[in-house]
């Protein structure tokens, strides 16, 4: 199974600055999905955006912009002007050929005022 | 959540007996999953389906078994219940290269 990797249990950002969470995976593959998911307390998971790895161009979404290195196997989140409602925990995933969706262990993003 | 019901949402019960958690989808989705989430180690996949009567396993579906015999629910079954598999349980459907999931449900096993 592929490996998705978050080095970092606990960020913490102070509101309106910029946190940038790490992931990395591995895989022989050359054409799957990469994703972040967001788990507030309320436990739904919510996606943040995603990004096809056939894709040069880095995906964003409003405040939320990865940066995407195929090479590397990297897939890091950058989240923009954080918001209190940012606070969560933040899962990075992959799925490739075989539709199987795994998970990393996530980090605990926390915002301070 | 997408069309993505699961139930029941939360569960006792006791070592030993059977427990199946059901998965309910009305968006046609072909892929759906199976995960636990415990903490410190995220969302760990189970068992998945890529179609009727189709399914493979996760990297942690020991104790626990799969049917789908209709594209729209997918059963999670945990044939004797032990107390390692006290977890929140994640279901999750799939298609156009976004998976969306259900609410969870809260297995306790004493």
């Amino acid at each position: 199974a592929q490996t998705v990797t978050q080095s970092q249990p606990e960020m913490s950002v102070q509101e309106a600055e910029t946190v940038t969470l790490s992931c990395t995976y591995d895989t022989s593959e050359s054409d799957y999905y990469l994703f972040w998911y967001k788990q507030p307390p309320s436990r739904q998971m919510i996606l943040v955006i995603r990004q096809e790895a056939y894709k040069q161009q880095n995906a964003t979404e409003n405040r939320f912009s990865v940066n995407f290195q195929k090479a590397a196997k990297s897939f890091s989140l950058k989240i923009s002007d954080s918001q209190l409602g940012d606070a969560a925990m933040y899962f990075c995933a992959y799925m490739g050929s075989g539709y199987a969706l795994n998970f990393g262990k996530g980090t605990s993003l926390l915002v301070t005022p | 959540d997408a069309g993505i019901t699961q139930s029941p949402r939360h569960k006792v019960t006791e070592t030993g007996t059977p427990v199946t958690l059901r998965c309910h989808q009305t968006e046609n989705h072909r892929y759906m999953y199976w995960y636990r989430q415990d903490p410190g180690h995220g969302l760990r996949l189970i068992h998945y389906s890529y179609g009727v009567k189709d399914t493979d396993k996760g990297e942690v579906s020991d104790g626990y078994s799969v049917s789908r015999s209709k594209t729209e629910d997918f059963l999670l079954t945990l044939e004797s219940a032990t107390s390692s598999q006290t977890s929140v349980y994640f279901c999750a459907a799939h298609s156009g290269g976004e998976a969306f999931f259900g609410q969870g449900t809260r297995l306790t096993v004493v």
